[in-house]
């Protein structure tokens, strides 16, 4: 099956400062990589999602990009804000395996004032 | 608002009781998930559900069932609890299953479950 990696697991950046998670998985034949953040108490939310056709993506002060050769993906939060603090979870899905979304082990991000 | 409830928010068992975690879904998806998360191996998938009546099993199911008698309710039920299935479950759901285009998964606020 799919085995997902993430690093770093905890990430410390000043507030402005940018910050980048990275991913990387096994199956070439992933074709959908979204990430979630998941503030705390509560449970993961979709912040933004790219499919294998696309290298980047950017949705205000987060992007993703991807590099299917390498099979790795990247979230970048730019601008960062104390609210941006929270679990990162990267995941990343095939068509036609069933129901199986493969998750990042998680970046906590702490975004100091 | 529309969205996912789960119930329990948190429950202490102790080990050899069963339980079932509650979840039901308003959107009309015809998927749902069960995951439970562990510090350090992050969400891993426990049993599935494609549409009402049909299931199946993910990463890790060993301990756990499901039943999917309609669109909007997916119990997970704990036939005999052990420590090791301490842990916080989220139930989810996306329109369609992983794969189809619509993959978005919506989440559950979580039960934080702990087995003594």
């Amino acid at each position: 099956g799919e085995n997902v990696e993430q690093h770093p697991s905890t990430l410390s950046v000043q507030e402005g400062d940018s910050a980048v998670i990275k991913c990387t998985y096994s199956d070439s034949a992933s074709n959908y990589f979204p990430w979630y953040k998941q503030e705390l108490g509560k449970g993961p939310q979709l912040i933004i999602d790219i499919r294998s056709n696309v290298g980047e993506k950017k949705d205000q002060r987060i992007a993703v990009t991807l590099n299917k050769t390498a099979k790795h993906f990247s979230l970048h939060i730019t601008e960062t804000q104390p609210e941006d603090s929270a679990v990162y979870f990267c995941a990343a899905s095939r068509a036609n395996t069933g129901n199986q979304f493969y998750f990042g082990t998680g970046t906590s991000l702490t975004v100091i004032p | 608002t529309a969205g996912i409830t789960q119930a329990p928010t948190s429950q202490i068992l102790a080990a050899g009781r069963s339980m079932t975690l509650r979840c039901t879904q308003d959107m009309r998806h015809n998927a749902m998930y069960w995951y439970r998360q562990d510090l350090g191996l992050g969400l891993r998938l426990i049993h599935y559900s494609n549409t009402a009546g049909t299931t199946g099993k993910g990463e890790v199911p060993d301990g756990y069932s499901v039943s999917r008698a309609n669109t909007d309710d997916f119990p997970l039920t704990l036939a005999s609890a052990v420590p090791s299935q301490t842990s916080v479950y989220f139930c989810a759901s996306s329109a369609n299953p992983a794969g189809a285009r619509s993959e978005k998964l919506f989440f559950g606020s979580g039960t934080q479950l702990s087995v003594l």
